[in-house]
């Protein structure tokens, strides 16, 4: 069974600062996605990479996929208090179902 | 709102009663998921149904836990003789079809079950 683990578990910064999460597979990724939770809501993607090594940009959000396709990270630049929320990534698997780490929960303070 | 809708959001039920949720798929979506978020975990994959068609539970409790996608209406989540351990945050979500794959999953708000 593929294990996806993130880090760190939580992080709190401060408005302006950059910051990194990680994710980790046990196994090759078939569909790396990245999801952002809010507080009593349903998560939300914000993209999907299937190439190794390759690196896909959403306004202050860079998203790196590792040269295997076991790893990635997710890089926010000036982070905002909207960015809070819990940051999601997971494997969509080709039997559709789709495989979630237990998350990063960031919290931006103003 | 075309998005995902999930109803009730929030449900308490006391131990050894049942909890139905409910789930309307977005509109033109012909494929539904349900997972399971317990506290502090991640978010679990229970089943995967199309119309009329349970095409996948491998992730549903062996016992007590159903599900139904019927030709007309919303797909239920069934769970009989709720216990504890049950209280969780149910998401429904589901998706199109595209000629040899399939698309993007669309979350809905979830229900909050809670278990006197």
């Amino acid at each position: 069974t593929q294990l996806l683990e993130q880090s760190p578990q939580f992080l709190s910064i401060q408005e302006g600062e950059n910051l990194t999460v990680y994710c980790n597979s046990s196994s090759v990724f078939s569909s790396l996605q990245w999801y952002r939770q809010e507080p009593g809501e349903g998560p939300v993607l914000l993209v999907t990479v299937v190439t190794g090594g390759e690196v896909k940009k959403l306004k202050r959000l860079t998203f790196q996929f590792g040269d295997a396709r076991k790893d990635s990270s997710l890089h926010i630049t000036a982070a905002q208090p909207g960015d809070t929320g819990l940051y999601l990534c997971a494997d969509m698997n080709r039997d559709d179902k789709i495989i979630f780490g237990k998350g990063t929960r960031l919290h931006i303070l103003p | 709102n075309a998005g995902v809708m999930q109803n009730p959001r929030h449900l308490v039920r006391r131990r050894g009663q049942e909890a139905r949720l409910r789930c309307s798929p977005m509109k033109g979506h012909s494929h539904v998921y349900w997972y399971r978020q317990l506290p502090e975990e991640g978010l679990k994959f229970m089943v995967y149904l199309q119309k009329e068609n349970i095409i996948d539970e491998s992730g549903m409790p062996k016992e007590r836990f159903s599900a139904e996608f019927p030709k007309e209406g919303p797909s239920i989540l069934r769970i009989q003789q709720v216990v504890r351990g049950d209280s969780a945050a149910y998401f429904c979500a589901s998706s199109s079809w595209t000629s040899g794959r399939i698309n993007e999953q669309f979350f809905g708000p979830g229900t909050r079950l809670t278990v006197l």
